[in-house]
């Protein structure tokens, strides 16, 4: 069975920190796929990354990284410089791949990181 | 590009009742599926559809039920409904070998059961 910590349940910081958020999965596939969300106070889930088992690079978007270290069943998200419109829930998900033609699979979710920036 | 749309927005029902929930994929993208967001918890997986079929379920019973129609629009039926049924309800669309189960979600509804 598929499961996603995100050990934080609520951050605070002052706007312009840096703010990691942690996420721990576990998964006995070995092809999967991992994501990060945000979901503002609106409610509607937006997509932040997708990162696939097999590529451990980096990633740098902006003000926003992502490491994934998959000896440690890792995939944590830091923004840099935080502001204001950063403040939202953030959900880590975990896929399987998908082999059908229907493209995707379900997404198992953790319970989510509520991130608030003090101006 | 017309993203992920879902009606209504929002809906009161009683204990018992029987709710009908709608949902629009994003252009180009066939599969669909719905997730069950309940108060200050993530999303939980309900089901998928794909070619007008269900192509995967979550730990949820029979009562909640889905369809998908030939423009790849999709419905969530659920029945008997339980005042636990009170959550916000998200539909999510993907484009076809996308592979990584990339999803795009919508608004979602919010469902208060009375």
């Amino acid at each position: 069975a598929q499961k996603v910590t995100q050990a934080q349940t609520e951050i605070s910081v002052v706007e312009k920190e840096d703010v990691t958020l942690d996420c721990v999965y576990e998964t006995r596939d070995t092809t999967y796929y991992l994501f990060w969300y945000k979901q503002p106070p609106s409610g509607e889930l937006v997509f932040l990354i997708r990162r696939n088992s097999f590529d451990e690079q980096n990633e740098i978007s902006g003000r926003y990284s992502w490491n994934f270290q998959k000896s440690t069943s890792s995939f944590n998200f830091t923004i840099t410089a935080s502001q204001v419109v950063d403040s939202a829930v953030y959900f880590c998900a975990l896929s399987e791949a998908a082999y059908s033609g229907a493209g995707s699979y379900q997404l198992t979710f953790g319970k989510g990181t509520k991130l608030s920036v003090i101006p | 590009e017309t993203g992920v749309t879902q009606s209504p927005t929002h809906l009161i029902k009683t204990r018992g009742q029987q709710v009908t929930l709608r949902c629009s994929s994003q252009s180009g993208h066939n599969t669909v599926s719905w997730y069950q967001q309940a108060l200050g918890q993530g999303p939980q997986f309900i089901f998928q559809y794909y070619r007008e079929e269900e192509n995967g379920r979550g730990n949820f019973p029979p009562r909640f039920s889905g369809l998908q129609f030939p423009n790849y629009s999709s419905e969530l039926n659920v029945n008997a409904l339980e005042l636990d049924d009170s959550a916000l309800y998200l539909c999510a669309s993907s484009a076809p070998l996308a592979g990584g189960g990339e999803q795009f979600f919508g608004p979602g509804t919010r469902l208060t059961v009375l």
